[in-house]
């Protein structure tokens, strides 16, 4: 069963600045990786597919990188509507594994 | 714009079957895939499964074969029922849409989600 191990669990951050989350797969998932926001109450809301494609509509000041086992999602200039629970998920196997959330706070 | 509604009972007695139902509008489901996906209070989301509108399907192993989706086409909607439910299956039950479902799939449109309590 493939883990999918994100950090932070917890970031502080301001508007403005730029920010990193990290995604790691316990074995490679080739680029079948997605990103998604969820604010508190809400269904997830998709922003990025096979590890870099950003979706449609949604700001490029989001971005993704990476293949095999380490992933990256960068926010440049992170805006107020930002703050939220940010997920990635692997569909390389019938798992479909999520990884365990890495929350964006404000500082 | 693709719009996506769970229904269904809120609670569950344990052992018993948790059965919702997913609405589609603005789109048909006889294309594209169509996954479940569910979430424990105050905690990650975990995949279920997904059917294409042909009645194939693909589930998570970690259920144990609990899982059936069935569609119906006539009525543009998608089924999930889970049998056996524990406390443990209590959990927020979103509806998707599918996109590059092999395995499985990552999921573009949800809908709001329902809450299903499994609870005596």
């Amino acid at each position: 069963d493939i883990q999918m191990t994100q950090s932070p669990s917890t970031l502080s951050a301001s508007v403005g600045d730029r920010v990193t989350i990290t995604c790691r797969a316990s074995q490679s998932i080739g680029n079948w990786l997605a990103w998604y926001q969820q604010k508190p109450g809400k269904a997830p809301n998709f922003l990025i597919y096979d590890a870099s494609s950003l979706a449609s509509g949604v700001p490029s000041r989001f971005s993704g990188s990476g293949s095999g086992t380490e992933f990256t999602l960068t926010i440049t200039s992170l805006q107020p509507d930002d703050f939220a629970t940010y997920y990635c998920q692997q569909y390389d196997s019938l798992s479909g594994t999520f990884g365990q959330g890495t929350k964006v706070e404000i500082k | 714009q693709v719009q996506l509604q769970e229904s269904g009972p809120g609670l569950v007695r344990p052992s018993e079957t948790l059965s919702l139902s997913c609405t589609v509008s603005g789109g048909s489901i006889s294309s594209h895939y169509w996954g479940w996906i569910r979430q424990p209070p105050e905690k990650g989301l975990e995949w279920i499964g997904y059917i294409y509108y042909t009645g194939s399907t693909k589930y998570n192993p970690s259920l144990k074969s609990r899982a059936t989706i069935s569609a119906d086409t006539s009525r543009n909607q998608f089924s999930l029922k889970l049998t056996s439910v524990t406390a443990a299956d209590t959990a927020v039950y979103y509806c998707a849409r599918g996109l590059s479902c092999t395995t499985s799939c990552f999921l573009d449109y949800w809908g709001q989600g329902a809450l299903v309590t499994v609870s005596s």
